[in-house]
């Protein structure tokens, strides 16, 4: 079955850490997205790429990075700069027509 | 900029109650709007969508109606089920443009059923 696959369900990270959160694709989508959710609150998006070896900031972008090598797989990096990173973190793509977005089932980071 | 105005919840209803949650957005263009549901530590899930005016989307007796003069796209159900009980999001992505793609979210409203 296509779908979006997050890995792992439950990061936990230290204090100073980088750790990077795992999204890949097979639905062959373009667009592939990064949002966080914190309690009581919509989604806001972090990074985003429309294009392989292309992506753009979105409004809550410092403190984390992004790359996307291949069309699959869009991994984001949560840097020793973010400053509050507890929370819940998806991943999605986006079919071109009919527009549709497609989640993961989201990686909960915890710092400790 | 772009935005998306859900009602403030939560709701709490019981079984076989009927079910509005009110969506309104701002957009510069024309926007395919949508409703997507999110049950505890998972992702979102389409619920259903709507791409142009007057157009109703539905889905397990879930309706919703994008009025472009009114910039609603309310969400309704009959009668409600404790199984419906989960998060509510209403967004909107435009359809050109170098924010194609992107999803606005509402901030989300709680759905609680009791039996």
């Amino acid at each position: 079955d296509g779908g979006i696959t997050q890995s792992p369900k439950y990061l936990f990270r230290k204090e100073g850490q980088n750790v990077t959160l795992s999204c890949e694709q097979n639905l062959n989508h373009d667009a592939m997205y990064w949002y966080r959710q914190d309690p009581g609150q919509g989604l806001r998006l972090i990074y985003y790429s429309q294009i392989v070896n292309d992506f753009q900031k979105g409004d809550i972008a410092e403190g984390y990075s992004v790359s996307r090598e291949k069309k699959e797989s869009f991994p984001l990096t949560v840097t020793s700069a973010q400053k509050n990173p507890t929370a819940f973190y998806l991943c999605a793509s986006m079919r071109t027509l009919p527009p549709e977005a497609f989640f993961g089932q989201g990686t909960r980071l915890t710092v400790v | 900029g772009d935005s998306v105005t859900q009602m403030e919840g939560p709701v709490t209803l019981s079984e076989e109650a009927f079910l509005t949650i009110n969506c309104t957005y701002t957009a510069t263009g024309y926007p395919s709007l949508f409703w997507y549901v999110q049950y505890p530590g998972e992702g979102l899930q389409l619920l259903l969508k709507a791409t142009k005016a007057d157009d109703k989307g539905s889905n397990k007796g879930f309706e919703a109606t994008y009025r472009k003069e009114t910039t609603s796209f309310h969400l309704e159900k009959g009668s409600v089920q404790v199984s419906d009980s989960a998060v509510y999001f209403c967004a909107l992505t435009l359809t050109g443009g170098t924010s194609y793609g992107k999803l606005t979210f509402g901030q989300g409203t709680i759905l609680t059923v009791h039996p």
